[in-house]
């Protein structure tokens, strides 16, 4: 099993582009999450997905949209990408098979100038 | 004020030591998780629970909900036990999680 994959591993915008995060995983996880990590602040989520067709707004929707597109893949859009929006970005997982504890992606560094 | 205060910030302790992380948050939850971050990023669920006391190997984790505390041990600390821990209470069914700051821990052999 791969668990919780991201693509890319590192990305640099400028400010005004668009990019989408992809985030997979292969064990049967209800549940998807996206999370944003900065310094002095700790991890906060973005959004989550509770079950395949339902998404919810977390702590920091704003600036970005998500999709599940199917049980496995949850993605992250940056429609306009800005400078606060610099993070290092986190996709977990979590379900019955695994008793609800969360598994992470190894995350995606962004920079946006 | 934080809904999830970890203490302390930062721990510098010798190997073999005996190691306490506290937790302590303000929201009601339905679980707590321990987190460890590594070095070069990567995130890795080490406990959560409810309840009570969990125990893996080395590491042990209790939770008392009624003052909203929880704890972290480590036994026998060793170099590669050097991260940042992070306690995260979960609320709802959709276990949601806060985030405490972490806590960075070196341990010197």
């Amino acid at each position: 099993n791969a668990g919780v994959t991201q693509t890319p591993k590192f990305q640099v915008l400028k400010t005004g582009q668009s990019m989408t995060l992809q985030c997979a995983q292969d064990m049967n996880h209800n549940s998807m999450y996206w999370y944003r990590q900065d310094p002095g602040m700790g991890l906060r989520l973005i959004y989550y997905s509770a079950s395949e067709g339902t998404t919810d707004k977390g702590e920091v929707p704003n600036g970005y949209n998500v999709s599940r597109l199917n049980k496995r893949e949850f993605s992250l859009r940056l429609e306009s990408a800005a400078p606060s929006q610099t993070s290092v970005y986190f996709c977990a997982s979590s379900g019955v098979s695994s008793s609800y504890e969360q598994y992470f992606g190894p995350g995606t560094r962004l920079t946006v100038t | 004020k934080n809904e999830v205060e970890q203490s302390p910030q930062n721990l510098t302790a010798q190997e073999g030591e005996f190691i306490t992380i506290n937790c302590s948050y303000s929201v009601g939850i339905s679980a707590l998780h321990w987190l460890q971050q590594h070095p070069g990023g990567g995130i890795v669920s080490l406990f959560m629970l409810s309840s009570g006391k969990k125990k893996h190997g080395r590491l042990i984790a209790t939770i008392n909900i009624q003052e909203k505390h929880s704890s972290l041990h480590i036994t026998a600390s060793h170099p590669r036990d050097s991260a940042v821990y992070i306690c995260a209470p979960s609320k709802g069914g959709a276990q949601k999680l806060v985030f405490g700051q972490g806590t960075r821990l070196t341990i010197n052999p």
